[in-house]
């Protein structure tokens, strides 16, 4: 049973439009959410995260938005550069799930100049 | 600080062989996590060390197993490989692992091939 879904497989933008990648989990005991970018050939990266407490979280031009009502956790991102293009995970801890992350598929994300 | 450390990077293994996998974590940092990542199947956990300890373990059969070393050095080893088991392992450490908001620092990973 899959725990975290990222149900979209790759998403397209254009140069300095937002980016919008989502990532919906069932438990709710899971208490931390992170994402972390991956490019090929080398490991994930952290990004950003939220705790469970917040509903909105700011680094830059990323930011994090937690639904927790929904179960719905979302990435945006303003403007977006070509260099994001990348595989962004969502990571969630916490709750039963000690001393691990569990991650969604990853969204594979492809901004056009 | 240099960061994560696995080798090799690559292999190339055939069916029925075992393989062991290694990871230098951050200078300091006393938990490795290690995780396989399949092409459509994110990353999927395998098992947590701290201190020497095992303290988490994925839904992975027995072959798949690990150990960490004094010196927060931690290697995994795969039995009996299975062509399935053909994936990129990757390796994450951090000073008191993955709880609350510690953030992993993955390595590179290392890229097993099972012919």
């Amino acid at each position: 049973d899959q725990q975290v879904k990222q149900n979209s497989p790759s998403l397209s933008v254009q140069e300095g439009r937002i980016s919008i990648l989502n990532c919906d989990y069932t438990n709710s005991m899971f208490d931390y959410f992170l994402w972390y970018k991956k490019y090929p050939a080398e490991g994930p990266t952290f990004l950003i995260s939220i705790s469970s407490i917040k509903d909105k979280n700011e680094d830059g031009r990323f930011t994090v938005f937690l639904n927790k009502s929904a179960k719905h956790l979302s990435l945006h991102i303003v403007p977006s550069q070509p260099g994001d293009s990348a595989v962004y995970f969502c990571a969630l801890t916490g709750g039963g799930s000690n001393y691990k992350l569990t991650f969604g598929k990853g969204t594979l994300l492809t901004v056009n100049p | 600080k240099a960061g994560v450390t696995q080798t090799p990077r690559y292999l190339i293994k055939t069916r029925g062989q075992q393989v062991t996998l290694s990871c230098s974590p951050i200078s300091g940092h006393r938990s490795v996590s290690w995780y396989q990542q399949t092409p459509g199947q994110g990353l999927q956990f395998l098992f947590e060390y701290f201190s020497e300890t095992q303290r988490n373990k994925g839904n992975f059969p027995g072959r798949f197993s690990g150990r960490q070393f004094s010196n927060s050095r931690s290697e995994m080893n795969v039995s009996t490989l299975e062509l399935g088991d053909s994936a990129l392992y990757l390796c994450a450490s951090s000073l008191s692992g993955p709880v609350t908001n510690e953030k992993l620092f993955f390595g590179s990973g290392t890229q097993l091939s099972v012919l």
